[in-house]
């Protein structure tokens, strides 16, 4: 069974940093492109980056790109989610999400709260 | 990025009637060289992540029910809830899986009239 645990949410400053972990277990990690989503507070769903199987190659939305990075160390079936320079509209839950394509495996979330 | 729009934002349907919800692709997100719709939809409960459903448009994902079915292609996809039950209330997006941003459609909220 696919599981994907989330953690590193909380409550940081505008500005401020965070890094966000999912361990994965249940799949072949090193084989699977993984995105993080994210859901502001009563809004939908918002892809925010996505990384190949090997790291080589990583994608961002618009809205994250320079304060966002993914990265992943495959060795522990970790995926990470780097965040920087944040700011109150980047307040939502986040999801680790498996899947090349369509998206068959998410985590529970983690929430990241930006606030002064 | 390809911008997805769902119609309607929401809909109530009676115990056991049909619901139907589209999704408009601004890219034709058909993939010719392998001739598949690269669309996707998930239906999230409140307070759960979201689940998938759908896959290449119209392959469901094991362990959802057969009232469940997506159709369409090009730029314009259905999902059908074929008798609307209880545990069907939920919220529903369609996704483009064809490219990077994979973007989602602004969900519809699927409602018991």
């Amino acid at each position: 069974e696919v599981q994907l645990v989330e953690s590193g949410g909380g409550l940081v400053q505008p500005g401020g940093s965070l890094r966000l972990s999912c361990s994965a277990s249940g799949f072949t990690f090193i084989t699977n492109f993984m995105h993080w989503v994210r859901q502001a507070p009563g809004k939908g769903l918002e892809y925010v980056s996505g990384i190949t199987s090997n790291g080589g190659d990583t994608y961002y939305a618009e809205s994250v790109k320079g304060r966002l990075t993914i990265s992943r160390d495959n060795s522990n079936n970790t995926l990470y989610l780097q965040m920087s320079s944040l700011r109150p509209e980047d307040t939502a839950v986040y999801y680790c999400v498996k899947g090349p394509y369509y998206m068959d495996g998410w985590g529970k979330g983690t929430t990241v709260t930006v606030s002064s | 990025d390809i911008v997805m729009t769902q119609s309607p934002d929401s809909l109530a349907v009676s115990l056991g009637e049909r619901a139907t919800i589209n999704c408009k692709s601004s890219h034709n997100v058909l993939y010719s060289s392998n001739n598949k719709n690269y669309l996707a939809w998930y239906q999230q409960k409140s307070g759960q992540p979201p689940r998938l459903l759908i896959y290449w448009a119209s392959i469901r994902e094991s362990g959802v029910p057969d009232r469940f079915s997506g159709s369409g292609s090009g730029t314009d996809f259905t999902l059908t809830i074929s008798s609307l039950q209880a545990e069907d209330v939920a919220v529903y997006y369609c996704q483009q899986h064809y490219t990077t941003p994979r973007t989602f459609g602004q969900g519809t909220k699927v409602e018991v009239k």
